[in-house]
């Protein structure tokens, strides 16, 4: 089955940096990933999503990258504000069911 | 538009017991899926369902079993419930076969003591 690797685990900017985090996944038939925002008490919120038909994507100060041919992809947020701090969640589908990776802590630090 | 709810939001029950878990899918979605997410970890797939029946299923004992209704609410059912269950319940709604990601309810916070 798939298994999404992520990391870092923990990962601290200064606000007004920029925010990377990376997950692998491992069945090439995966089609679609999505990223997922988790605040302190709430379900995971889609953020953005990609198809394994696109390399990159952006919405506003959020952007994602996929490289299929190494099975990685990417969050990169920018011009980070202090709600940008919490969990979040890489994920990858096939046949309707999403794998989710183990999650990154994001803090922005003042 | 209601997204997806779930009740209970909290429940603690004594090792042994038997659990319920409800969720209302998103208004137009016909799929339901159950996670599992143990604190300080990622969603663990329990099971899909579609139709009413089970569509796929993760690695979890059969102390968990799950039920869909036409209305295409769902419900989650734990048996014999272990410390080890304490965990959010993470209940997510889609359109089956889209091309779109899950809508996930806030959870139901299950202690076993």
């Amino acid at each position: 089955g798939e298994n999404v690797e992520q990391h870092p685990s923990t990962l601290s900017v200064q606000e007004g940096d920029s925010a990377v985090i990376k997950c692998t996944y491992s069945d090439s038939a995966s089609n679609y990933f999505p990223w997922y925002k988790q605040e302190l008490g709430k379900g995971p919120q889609l953020i953005i999503d990609i198809r394994s038909n696109v390399g990159e994507k952006k919405d506003q100060r959020i952007a994602v990258t996929l490289n299929k041919t190494a099975k990685h992809f990417s969050l990169h947020i920018t011009e980070t504000q202090p709600e940008d701090s919490a969990v979040y969640f890489c994920a990858a589908r096939r046949d309707d069911k999403i794998i989710f990776g183990k999650g990154t802590r994001l803090h922005i630090l003042p | 538009d209601a997204g997806v709810t779930q009740s209970p939001t909290h429940l603690i029950k004594t090792r042994g017991q038997q659990v319920t878990l409800r969720c209302s899918p998103k208004s137009g979605h016909d799929t339901v899926s159950w996670y599992q997410q143990a604190l300080g970890q990622g969603p663990q797939f329990i099971f899909q369902y579609y139709e009413e029946e089970e569509r796929q299923r993760g690695n979890f004992p059969d102390r968990f079993s799950g039920h869909q209704f036409p209305n295409y609410s769902s419900e989650l059912n734990v048996n014999a419930l272990l410390l080890g269950d304490s965990a959010l319940y993470l209940c997510a709604s889609s359109v089956v076969s889209s091309n779109y990601g899950y809508t996930f309810g806030s959870g139901t916070r299950l202690t076993v003591v």
